[in-house]
């Protein structure tokens, strides 16, 4: 079975303050690792794919990374819209997701 | 191009009532995949439909069933709703199994 692990649970920055989120993963074979963004009430919206160990992904302040059994979720110099719970999931079959980690920036 | 859409965005029931919510996928998508999200369990797979058969299930009961029509517009359905049903639940659709899945807005059901 799929085991994904997010840290930290939640996440309180200051505005500009960078950060990275972190998430563990297990998988038999890894088809995927994606990461989303979801706002209270609101359906995930998908930031990044990525599938292969050492690649990267960007998006205006974050940037993805991927090893062979985590992913790191580096936001740059963040702003209060990045406020958010940032999900990760592997694919097999299904998406397998992280329990999330809630990210707070304060201005 | 139009995203996930999923109706009724809002519903509350009963216990023992039964619900059914609608999800249509991104035009050019046929597979539709559903998950339960709670603040105990997260999100939890449910089912998945390509070319309206269903290829994978989840670990739910019974009383949880879908369907998916030829315009790939997909339904679920519950059955015999219990308290522990309040849940946001969320469609995504995506091109192939394996392809990236978005994400529509969700149907929050409350069951009192």
């Amino acid at each position: 079975e799929d085991q994904v692990t997010q840290s930290p649970e939640a996440l309180r920055l200051q505005e500009g303050e960078s950060s990275s989120l972190n998430c563990s993963y297990t998988v038999s074979g890894l088809r995927g690792l994606f990461w989303y963004r979801q706002d209270p009430g609101k359906g995930p919206e998908f930031l990044f794919t990525l599938y292969s160990a050492g690649e990267e992904k960007e998006k205006e302040r974050l940037k993805a990374t991927l090893t062979k059994k985590e992913s790191f979720l580096h936001i740059t110099a963040p702003k209060p819209e990045d406020s958010a719970t940032y999900l990760c999931a592997v694919h097999d079959y299904k998406l397998s997701f992280g329990a999330g980690t809630t990210v707070t920036v304060r201005a | 191009k139009a995203g996930v859409t999923q109706t009724p965005r809002y519903l509350i029931k009963t216990r023992g009532q039964q619900v059914t919510l609608s999800c249509s996928p991104i035009s050019g998508h046929r597979s539709v995949s559903w998950y339960q999200q709670t603040p105990g369990q997260g999100l939890q797979f449910l089912f998945e439909y390509f070319s309206e058969t269903q290829r994978n299930k989840g670990n739910f009961p019974g009383r949880f069933s879908g369907r998916q029509f030829s315009n790939s517009r997909s339904e679920m359905n519950v059955s015999t709703l219990e308290l522990g049903d309040s849940a946001l639940y969320l469609c995504a659709s995506s091109s192939g199994q394996k392809d990236t899945q978005y994400f529509g807005p969700g149907t929050r059901l409350t069951v009192l």
